[in-house]
């Protein structure tokens, strides 16, 4: 069955950078494509970036254009997010998820998350 | 991207039919069928409960039903049960390539 592992969340000073992992089994990996999505404390989902199946492109929200990447290694079945010049509110927990298609639409399985919380 | 507008809460008795409404424009929720829903529990990862607009993931409870009028998108529970009770999460593919969540609403069951 699909399983979603993430890993690598902690607590950074505001303005450090951090990277997030997400270890896929169970299907295969390199022909979905991979969401991150995010929940900060107590709130609702947040759409994060999305990858395609390959890597060949990538889509982000408006609060971390130019600050955040999403990337997969599809040779390690393992999708990233390299998260730079942190600020407090993006504290939450990180979600990745498989989207059912090859391009974007809209995920289908969830990891359990992993918690980043950014403060001094 | 604004997200999407969903009612802050809804309740129901058990055995009632309670509906969730999700709101967007042309440029999302009424420009495409990749409409889903998910049901997540305080502290657990998000389920999905229907993907584009009104299709049942194997193993989710023909209780669970989506449909959708124009820009908006609707997800009814019937005959409501106390398990039933989580936070429930509209979302929508965009004419941008992105994702946008609606803000989520919390059902309770009396």
């Amino acid at each position: 069955q699909v399983h979603l592992v993430e890993s690598g969340g902690g607590v950074v000073q505001p303005g450090r950078s951090l990277r997030v992992s997400c270890a896929a089994s169970g299907f295969t990996f390199s022909r979905h494509a991979m969401h991150w999505v995010r929940q900060a404390p107590g709130k609702g989902l947040e759409w994060v970036a999305v990858t395609l199946y390959d890597g060949s492109d990538e889509y982000y929200a408006d609060s971390v254009k130019g600050r955040f990447t999403i990337s997969r290694d599809n040779s390690k079945n393992t999708l990233y997010l390299q998260m730079n010049s942190l600020r407090a509110e993006d504290t939450a927990v990180y979600f990745c998820a498989r989207d059912p298609w090859e391009l974007p639409s809209v995920p289908d399985y969830w990891g359990q998350g992993t918690l980043v919380t950014v403060s001094s | 991207q604004s997200a999407l507008t969903q009612p802050a809460s809804v309740s129901g008795s058990p055995g009632q039919s309670i509906t969730i409404s999700c709101t967007g424009t042309t440029s999302d929720v009424g420009g495409y069928n990749y409409v889903s829903w998910y049901q997540q529990h305080p502290g657990k990862a998000p389920k999905l409960m229907i993907f584009e607009v009104s299709d049942r993931p194997s193993g989710v409870s023909n209780r669970f039903s989506g449909s959708k009028s124009g820009n908006t998108a609707s997800l009814t529970i019937s005959g409501l049960q106390a398990e039933d009770e989580a936070d429930y999460y509209c979302t929508s593919y965009t004419v941008s390539g992105t994702l946008v969540f609606g803000g989520g609403t919390k059902v309770t069951v009396l």
